[in-house]
């Protein structure tokens, strides 16, 4: 399996703009998790789907931010419009679910908003 | 709620020294725990898990025993080497339906030769 696959690897934009990053998860998993990675406040998770079906929300920033699922195979994290503080690196993951089992991780977009 | 709080960094070490990088955690019930790491430029991949108390999670020669009694799950290796270069982030996640991780703030490990 080629594993998690995210796009763009890196991204450079002007603030106001509107972003989208893509995910791509591994076959069969049912659960996707879409996380923001900063020095300043770590790993945060944002939102997760359970059978392409949003489960929990809490973690987006604001309305800014949306996230989807149209299929089990594509989601979709947009800003809109952008901001300097948006800037980070955003992780899609990807797991079975049941107990135990172990979230698969993307290589992440890396989004600079100027 | 549940936490895990880690080690602040960062660590430096030389070729085959010994490492311990403290976990601890707060939790209800009786979650699993895991270890990833992050290699430059990569996402997370799990590097070990516990899922009940006293298991102890090993891969890679590295190795972390789930405490009950102390909340705790810290992980050693007894001989690092320079590709263990990485942050290492430890995690819990409940054992009641909920698929959410939560994540320390990570460690960075950098080994010298």
């Amino acid at each position: 399996d080629a594993g998690v696959i995210q796009s763009p690897r890196h991204e450079v934009t002007e603030m106001g703009q509107e972003v989208t990053l893509r995910c791509k998860p591994i076959s069969g998993h049912d659960y996707l998790f879409w996380y923001r990675q900063t020095m300043m406040r770590g790993l945060e998770l944002l939102i997760y789907f359970n059978n392409n079906v949003p489960i929990d929300d809490s973690g987006m920033p604001e309305d800014r931010f949306s996230a989807k699922m149209p299929n089990a195979s594509f989601s979709t994290l947009k800003i809109q419009p952008s901001e300097p503080r948006d800037s980070a690196v955003y992780f899609c993951a990807s797991s079975l679910g049941l107990q135990y089992n172990e979230q698969f991780f993307g290589p992440g977009t890396r989004l600079t908003v100027l | 709620g549940d936490s895990v709080t880690q080690m602040e960094g960062p660590v430096t070490l030389s070729e085959e020294a010994f490492l311990t990088i403290n976990c601890t955690y707060t939790a209800t019930g009786y979650p699993s725990l895991f270890w990833y790491v992050q290699y430059p430029g990569e996402g997370l991949q799990l590097l070990l898990k516990a899922t009940k108390a006293d298991d102890k999670g090993s891969n890679k020669g590295f190795e972390a025993t789930y405490r009950k009694e102390t909340t705790s799950f810290h992980l050693e290796k007894g001989s690092v080497q320079v590709s263990d270069s990485a942050v290492y982030f430890c995690a819990l996640k409940p054992n009641f339906g909920n698929e959410k991780l939560t994540f320390g703030t990570g460690t960075r490990l950098t080994i010298i030769p």
